[in-house]
């Protein structure tokens, strides 16, 4: 088993609906918890970093942690087809110096 | 926007060969990391400096891989030896840790663009 589960996908999606992304864990050890945006070929770009359980919002963006469940979401109001993109999420220990990835999952957003 | 920047972006050379990619992290930066991404996965850690200090370098793929930052700037990534295997793209990413919290503190990293390695 992965320490880090996340559905591939890929998921399409029409424009303005409402994207959900999710990944579990297995070590409950992690503490904080980031989302990442991948475009094709491009490096990943950070998007939502938070500590803890808990709810995090950025604009279209809210990030969710239920430690509880091990269990991490990404939320994307009204989506764009600039969204599309591969996400990843990532965690870590109290000390940041190896996040742990996701597979990613490949979004398609159709106009 | 100075961000985080790798050279070359792609990297063709046949297996045996020895390859350097170089990273500049974010310019007020003081933790570097080198990271692995092949295709249909997320990346994986190999490496960190603080500064100059390369403080993991347990997760480096095998003794054909290693690292420097020599004067806690730039940073680079060698590989001896090429092998198919080693055909990824290789991701650096930078981060700012304050200096009273040096000993282990969790601050946000932010990537460059890597350097694609295809190995013939």
């Amino acid at each position: 088993q992965k320490e880090v589960e996340q559905d591939p996908g890929p998921l399409s999606v029409p424009e303005g609906a409402i994207v959900s992304l999710n990944c579990t864990y297995s070590n409950s050890a992690f503490q904080y918890f980031m989302w990442y945006r991948q475009y094709s070929r491009k490096g990943p770009e950070l998007l939502m970093y938070t500590y803890s359980s808990g709810n995090k919002e950025d604009g279209r963006f809210t990030a969710q942690v239920d430690k509880s469940s091990k269990y991490i979401s990404l939320f994307i109001r009204d989506s764009q087809p600039s969204d599309s993109a591969t996400y990843l999420c990532a965690m870590s220990l109290y000390n940041n110096n190896d996040m742990r990835f996701g597979a990613g999952t490949r979004l398609t957003v159709k106009p | 926007d100075t961000g985080v920047s790798q050279d070359p972006r792609h990297k063709i050379t046949k297996r045996g060969q020895n390859v350097t990619f170089r990273c500049d992290p974010i310019s007020e930066h003081n933790r570097l990391y080198w990271y692995r991404q092949t295709l249909g996965q997320g990346p994986e850690f190999l490496t960190y400096f603080q500064n100059e200090a390369q403080l993991e370098k347990s997760r480096l793929l095998s003794d054909r891989f290693s690292a420097e930052r020599p004067k806690g700037s730039f940073s680079t990534l060698e590989i001896q030896r090429t092998e198919q295997g080693d055909s990824a793209m290789y991701l650096c990413a930078s981060s700012l840790v304050p200096p009273d919290r040096e000993g282990g503190s969790n601050q946000p990293q932010h990537f460059g663009d890597g350097t694609r390695l295809s190995i013939l």
